[in-house]
Order: structure tokens, then C-alpha cells, then sequence
């Protein structure tokens, strides 16, 4: 059991360049999660689906597209990055929201650069 | 105005010591809350949770204690190991009734160093 798998793990990128990060999860759940990490700032809720074929903006979600086409995977797109998304970025599913499932399992993450 | 933020940046403690690490949140309508652990290069991990309507609840070698009266949350953690070295994040789960889902808030963390 994998839980949460981030791909890939580090990744530099030149301003205006494009890039996907891929989430899987395999333990079946019903929420993911992407979220941005920055120095001092806690964890900043991107984007996240209630489900497969859905999506839904979080705090920040400029500059930044997602998509869920199977369950099991969520998947964030830049489609012109910029210096201010240099960050580690998080993604997480947990099994359903309310009655006690509200954990999140996290992957190890995704260390990215904007030059 | 809606934040989680804790007391302390950083906090030292030896080894076999107990730690105490605090937290505060603003929201009165959050209805559960969370503790992850985060170690160096990887992804905060579930410790310990809480709901709203509890003021303790334990695990192995953790405490999460919860005073709704002055919004206040702390992580005890006994006899502190090399190994409980990492950032302590608190959540707070917060209902949003008008879109009928919920949004979990998270502190900005606090460092736990342990020496020996």
C-alpha cells in the first residue's frame, strides 16, 4: 500500500514553461488535495476535487489548472510558470469529508523552481 | 479574523523531557482539529485528532488537549525522543455552510528540536 505517490520529486523550470504534477493515491478515496508550501506562510489549499470528474478552487488557485479523470489520480497543471510559484507543492486525499474522515494522508511532496 | 497560529516558532527540549507544543485558532465554528507532523523533505503525517465537542483525547505518547472557552490547542508529547524531532502543524476544520462542504486551516508550525 503506497498511500499518497507524488511524481516527480524535484523540478526546475524556466519562467513561462509549463509542467504537470501527478498525484496518485491508491487507497481509494474520494477527496484530493493539492497545496503549495511556503516559508512562513503554512500550507495554502490550491485546488481540490469532492470526487472523480470534479474540481474546485482553494485559497490560491491563479495560475494553476487541475484535472481528476480517474479516481485515483489528480493531477496539477502550470501552464506559464513564474518566479512566485517556486514552492513545495503537497497533494493529499482523505477518504470522504465529515464523521470523522477528515484526515488527510499527504504525499512526500514536490520541490519546484522557477528560474 | 479565520487563522490557526501557534505560540512558539521553535522549541527546544532534551531528550526524556515532555514537550508542549501550542497552538490557537480564531474560529468558533471549526468542529475538529488536527495535529500533523512534518520531518525534513517529506509530508506532514497524521498524529493525533480531536473534535469539538472533547476537551483530551490520548494516544501513544500523545495528548491533544482543546479549550474551546479561550480557543486554545496543545500537543503534549512525553518523554520527548531524537525521533519527535520535526515541525508540528495544528489544522482546524472549519464549516462553510454556504457551500455546504468544509475547508481545513492550517498553522504555520512550529519547530521541535530535541537534544540530548
Amino acid at each position: 500500500n503506497a498511500g499518497v505517490t507524488q511524481t516527480p520529486k524535484f523540478r526546475v523550470l524556466k519562467t513561462g514553461q509549463s509542467m504537470t504534477l501527478l498525484c496518485a493515491q491508491d487507497m481509494n478515496h474520494e477527496y484530493m488535495y493539492w497545496y503549495r508550501q511556503d516559508p512562513g506562510m503554512g500550507l495554502r489549499l490550491i485546488h481540490y476535487s469532492v470526487g472523480e470528474g470534479t474540481t474546485a478552487k482553494g485559497e490560491v488557485p491563479d495560475g494553476y489548472n487541475v484535472s481528476r479523470l480517474k479516481k485515483q489520480n489528480f493531477l496539477l497543471g502550470l501552464e506559464s510558470a513564474a518566479p512566485s510559484q517556486t514552492s513545495v507543492y503537497f497533494c493529499a486525499s482523505s477518504l470522504r469529508r465529515g464523521t470523522g474522515n477528515e484526515k488527510l494522508f499527504f504525499g512526500s511532496g514536490t520541490q519546484l523552481s522557477v528560474l | 479574523g479565520e487563522s490557526v497560529g501557534l505560540h512558539l516558532p521553535t522549541l527546544s527540549v532534551q531528550e526524556g523531557d515532555n514537550s508542549i507544543i501550542n497552538c490557537a485558532y480564531s474560529n468558533s465554528a471549526s468542529d475538529y482539529f488536527i495535529w500533523y507532523k512534518q520531518e525534513s523533505g517529506k509530508g506532514p503525517q497524521f498524529i493525533i485528532d480531536i473534535r469539538s465537542n472533547m476537551d483530551k483525547r490520548q494516544g501513544q505518547r500523545v495528548t491533544v488537549l482543546l479549550n474551546k472557552t479561550v480557543k486554545h490547542l496543545s500537543l503534549q508529547i512525553a518523554a520527548t525522543q531524537p525521533g519527535d524531532s520535526a515541525v508540528y502543524f495544528c489544522a482546524e476544520n472549519m464549516r462553510m455552510e454556504s457551500y455546504n462542504t468544509d475547508k481545513l486551516i492550517f498553522g504555520t508550525g512550529t519547530r521541535l528540536q530535541v537534544f540530548p
